[in-house]
């Protein structure tokens, strides 16, 4: 089955400062790659996500980036906030239409 | 997007016993799955909740512990039976929602949780 690892799993950061969490993947027939966010109690919340079609994708502050060659992606995020603070999942999507999910990403941003 | 609802939101129960817990979406949605999320820790797909058949399990996970009804699009229980103290996480119910549009990706979503602490 697919194999999802994530990194780093705990990110402190300066407020302003930019933050970057890598996932790499097995399944080269993977073909979707969504991010969640979630914060504490809550319910992961889809922020981005790339199609295997695409190299890059932006949103703002946040922009994901993949490397079908090389089976990983990255998430992006700039000009960080305080409100950034949650847990980040990448996610993994094969052909049998199921997620696989990264280990999570607790990113702290420092005001 | 899809509003989707779980009840009970938490509860507290006892060992041996068991807790069901539904999963209401407010549009009709082919895929529907429930997850285990321990405390710190990722999700942990538990089960593809067919409607009109038995649910798929993933590995590790067992009818007779997990038993799980789709009566129909926009619903789903999940039963946590026999509870014993490591039982005790977070269960999400979760939902594919087709794109509006033909480009448009599918995308899924995640009910609120429901928190079980078994003592």
């Amino acid at each position: 089955g697919e194999n999802v690892e994530q990194h780093p799993s705990t990110l402190s950061v300066q407020e302003g400062d930019s933050a970057v969490i890598k996932c790499t993947y097995s399944d080269s027939a993977s073909n979707y790659f969504p991010w969640y966010k979630q914060e504490l109690g809550k319910r992961p919340q889809l922020i981005i996500d790339i199609r295997s079609n695409v190299g890059e994708k932006k949103d703002q502050r946040i922009a994901v980036t993949l490397n079908k060659t090389a089976k990983h992606f990255s998430l992006h995020i700039t000009e960080t906030q305080p409100e950034d603070s949650a847990v980040y999942f990448c996610a993994v999507h094969n052909a049998g239409n199921m997620l696989t999910f990264g280990g999570g990403t607790r990113l702290m941003v420092k005001p | 997007s899809a509003v989707i609802s779980q009840k009970p939101s938490r509860d507290i129960c006892q060992r041996g016993t068991s807790l069901t817990i539904q999963c209401q979406v407010d549009s009709q949605v082919t895929m529907m799955f429930w997850y285990r999320q321990q405390p710190g820790q990722s999700l942990t797909l538990i089960a593809t909740a067919n409607q009109g058949s038995e649910a798929t399990y993933e590995s590790g996970f067992v009818i007779d512990k997990f038993p799980i009804s789709r009566p129909n699009l926009t619903f789903s229980t999940l039963t946590v039976s026999n509870m014993s103290p490591e039982d005790s996480s977070i269960y999400l119910c979760s939902v594919v929602k087709r794109g509006a549009r033909r480009e448009e990706t599918d995308t899924q979503y995640f009910g609120p949780g429901t928190r079980l602490t078994v003592l």
